[in-house]
This record gives C-alpha cells, structure tokens and sequence, in this order.
C-alpha cells in the first residue's frame, strides 16, 4: 500500500520558517492536501492541490512539491501554528485515500 | 455556510455495534461525497471510508471491509457511519468530512466537529 512519510517534530523560534516535508514514492504526480489540527479540535485544510490555499489562510503558508516530496512551509512562524499537520493524497492504483503520519510543529 | 455537524459521544462494550451521523448543512449535499476517519488517542489520522451523496456508492477502506456500512438519507441530508464488533482499539473521535462527488478525487474542505467513540468493558 502507499506510504506517505512525513518527520514526527520540527521545531521552529517564532519569526523563523518552518518546513515539513511529506515524502511518497511519485508524489509528483498526485494532488497533495495539508491539514492543521490543533490540540482538541477538527483538521482544517490549509493547503490543497500541492500550492493553492483555501479562502481565510493567510499568505505565509504556502505549499510545494517536486520529485518524491511535497513540503509545506510557514513564514514568520507564531504561537498560533502551534499544531499537528498532516498530509494527504489519493492513492489512484488502491482507491484509497492515504494520510502522512503528521508532524507536531513546536514553536520554541 | 458549510456545516458538518455530527452526533454525540458513545460508550459501548467490546462487541457491540455504534452509528455516528452527521448532518450537512449550506451546500446541495448530493453534489459531494462524505468521507469517514478517526483518530485514535494520540494517534494520526486513519480514513474508513467514502459515499457518494449522490448514489451511495461506497469505497471501504481494507481494514474495515465487512464491519463498517456507511448510507446517507438525502431527505435529512445526513450521513451515517456504522461499525460493528467494535474492540477496544476502535476508541476514537470519528469525524465526518464533505468530500469529491466522485471515487476518483479526495479533499476534505470541511469536517464535522467529531464524535468520540470509547469502547471499554
């Protein structure tokens, strides 16, 4: 089954860039998704189709994605994105939607 | 605007079965599709399953394959999710999320706001 691959933790000072990677075999050629979840509440899509961002998620989020990862990346970290993100694609060959692990993003 | 809003918590014992709904509201719900995950305490994020609004058809995830049944009733537009011989480890928060109409896309643009599942003797 497909595997997507993303580190446990990356820690980042607040006005500092935070990246987090999310690996997969031909990644490139699938649309990958972000979510945050914050402690307690629902995932929020933050980033989808590899680079575009949804209505109300601020510029300094943006997405990527080249080869075998997809990396998402947040500018001028604050307090606030504090956060688990998780990855997301769709696995044509199975027809199985497949999650990354998720990354905790501590804000030092 | 878009809302998912999902049934209550559950407490059931080892073997029982649970059915979680969740009511769309603000968008044609038979337009989409309604994908189901959970997250077990601690965990990330695992996904169940997909319906299609639209003519039911479904998509089960392997691991859930003859336990789990998801239906919706677009009279209420509601979706539900049912999971049978429920362990332990099927202790949760089950979320529902607005999905593509067809099999072949995935996005969750919106999510309820989850329903915890404790399954404990």
């Amino acid at each position: 089954s497909y595997v997507l691959t993303q580190p446990p933790s990356v820690s980042v000072a607040p006005g500092q860039t935070a990246r987090i990677s999310c690996g997969g075999n031909n990644l490139g050629g699938k649309s990958v998704h972000w979510y945050r979840q914050k402690s307690g509440q629902a995932p929020v899509l933050v980033i989808y189709d590899d680079i575009d961002r949804p209505s109300g998620i601020p510029e300094r989020i943006s997405g990527s994605s080249s080869g075998q990862t997809a990396t998402l990346t947040i500018s001028r970290v604050e307090a606030g994105d504090e956060a688990d993100y998780y990855c997301h694609v769709w696995d044509s060959s199975s027809d199985h939607v497949v999650f990354g692990g998720g990354t905790k993003l501590t804000v030092l | 605007q878009v809302q998912l809003v999902q049934s209550g918590a559950e407490v059931k014992k080892p073997g029982a079965s649970v059915k979680v709904s969740c009511k769309a509201s603000g968008y044609t719900f038979a337009n989409y599709g309604v994908s189901w995950v959970r997250q077990a305490p601690g965990q990330g994020l695992e996904w169940m399953g997909w319906i299609s609004a639209y003519n039911g058809h479904t998509k089960y995830a392997q691991k859930f394959q003859g336990r789990v049944t998801m239906t919706t009733d677009t009279s209420t537009s509601t979706a539900y999710m049912e999971l049978r011989s429920l362990r332990s480890d099927d202790t949760a928060v089950y979320y529902c999320a607005r999905d593509c109409s067809s099999i072949s896309c995935s996005l969750f643009e919106y999510w309820g706001q989850g329903t915890l599942v404790t399954v404990s003797s």
